[in-house]
């Protein structure tokens, strides 16, 4: 069974960039979609992004400005990043396995954006 | 973007009972929906994908149905474990989207 985990900074400064990766242990990462969705605290859940294992991408455009996804198959990772952040970027970051229909989840990782 | 608008925002109510959460999308959807549900300080579980299919493992008291539009989650009979709030998503269209929410609390 597939497992994901995300790591990174839980504290960002603002104007800085937000960097976070997701391990995929139990299962390749190679012949998969891969998301990253974030929930402000108390808030709903937003979309950022997905990057099949090829490296092929797509962003949501509120944030394809900032966005960057990059898959790393040797190390079975792949990464987020987010420039320019703001304190509306503060969040509960989820990496998952799956572009259209996430079905397996990360924990999640709580971000906060402050100086 | 297409919006997607759950009703109601919350509800209430007895273990055993018939419970029913509606999402409708802005624009038709075909079945391109899912379903949701999150229990507090826990990562989303999917439960139900095109709309009426339920992801293995899910217990059959969950059901979806729906198309086009409108879209029906119902639990058939509420269990304690079941309190969470629940998200549809459309993939019908980039930027996927979701529903604000629904927390279901037991009465």
């Amino acid at each position: 069974q597939v497992q994901l985990q995300e790591s990174g900074p839980g504290l960002v400064k603002p104007s800085e960039t937000l960097s976070l990766t997701c391990t995929v242990s139990g299962g390749s990462i190679s012949s998969h979609y891969w998301s990253w969705i974030r929930q402000p605290p108390g808030k709903g859940l937003e979309w950022i992004g997905y990057i099949y294992y090829s490296g092929s991408t797509n962003y949501n455009p509120s944030l394809k400005s900032r966005v960057t996804l990059s898959v790393d198959t040797s190390k079975n990772q792949f990464s987020l990043k987010l420039s320019s952040v703001t304190a509306a970027d503060t969040a509960v970051y989820y990496c998952a396995r799956g572009g259209s229909t996430p079905a397996s989840w990360g924990q999640g990782t709580l971000v906060t954006v402050s100086s | 973007d297409i919006q997607m608008t759950q009703s109601p925002s919350s509800l209430s109510a007895s273990v055993g009972d018939r419970v029913t959460i509606t999402c409708q999308a802005s624009q038709d959807i075909s079945n391109y929906l899912n379903w949701y549900q999150q229990k507090p300080g826990k990562a989303p579980k999917l439960l139900i994908h095109d709309a009426s299919n339920l992801e293995t493992g899910v217990p059959s008291r969950f059901s979806g149905s729906g198309s086009g539009a409108d879209f029906i989650f119902t639990i058939s009979s509420l269990q304690p474990e079941d309190i969470a709030t629940y998200y549809c998503q459309q993939y019908y269209n980039l930027p996927y989207t979701f529903g604000q929410g629904t927390k279901l609390e037991i009465k």
